[in-house]
């Protein structure tokens, strides 16, 4: 049973359309996150999320807007998408906003043409 | 050896070889530091962490090597296998930031040579 699952694993799409990924954890952490790995594997922190709140929204465009139905889901909609915005997206969790049993899930491809 | 390739830094060893992968961290108040393994198409994975509190803490073929003086981390990979082939990524967190996440490093590419 997949612990933090993300969909889907690969997304290619054409510049200025509008995309969704979906994250889900079952390991009942209260904070979801977002990172992107940009194409020389460089990890950065886009947002988190502590019980469906809103924590960090680092410096990342607004066209990105993260979405917490309940502490277990954590979405990320992209408007109007640029070649830029292609990268690995991660997921994570962690248990109450400690980083002790933080775990990733295994990615998103997006590819904008 | 060691070399900075145009991307990531890559170590190549020979198989059974015992591997070193250094760090610098960036932040002095990081309380927290953990290694991650990341291979191909997959997250992250967890390998080991230390607390600021501590110099060195052990696992199974890993070591972890905390120097807070000059902000370095190591990672010790003792009798190297083919599958810890992978890139490795040291992250630091300061433990009062709350849900402040994790702060990554530049990551190394381990290549295991048969």
């Amino acid at each position: 049973d997949t612990a933090v699952s993300q969909t889907p694993k690969y997304l290619v799409t054409q510049m200025g359309n509008d995309k969704s990924i979906k994250c889900e954890q079952n390991l009942g952490h209260d904070t979801m996150y977002w990172y992107k790995q940009d194409s020389k594997k460089f990890l950065k922190i886009m947002f988190s999320y502590n019980n469906k709140e809103l924590i960090i929204n680092e410096t990342v465009p607004n066209r990105f807007s993260p979405k917490s139905p309940d502490k277990a889901h954590l979405n990320l909609h992209i408007n109007s998408l640029e070649l830029g915005d292609s990268a690995v997206y991660f997921c994570a969790s962690s248990p109450s906003g400690t980083t002790y049993g933080y775990t990733f899930g295994s990615g998103t491809r997006l590819t904008v043409v | 050896g060691e070399s900075v390739g145009l991307h990531l830094p890559t170590l190549s060893v020979q198989e059974g070889d015992n591997s070193i992968i250094n760090c610098a961290y960036s932040n002095s108040a990081s309380d927290y530091f953990i290694w991650y393994k990341q291979e191909s198409g997959k997250g992250p994975q967890f390998i080991i962490d230390i607390r600021s509190n501590m110099d060195k803490r052990q696992g199974q073929r890993v070591t972890v090597l905390l120097n807070k003086t000059v902000k370095h981390l190591s990672l010790q990979i003792a009798a190297t296998q083919p599958g810890d082939s992978a890139v490795y990524f040291c992250a630091e967190n300061y433990s009062g930031g709350g849900a402040d996440g994790l702060t990554f490093g530049k990551g190394t590419h381990l290549i295991i040579q048969p």
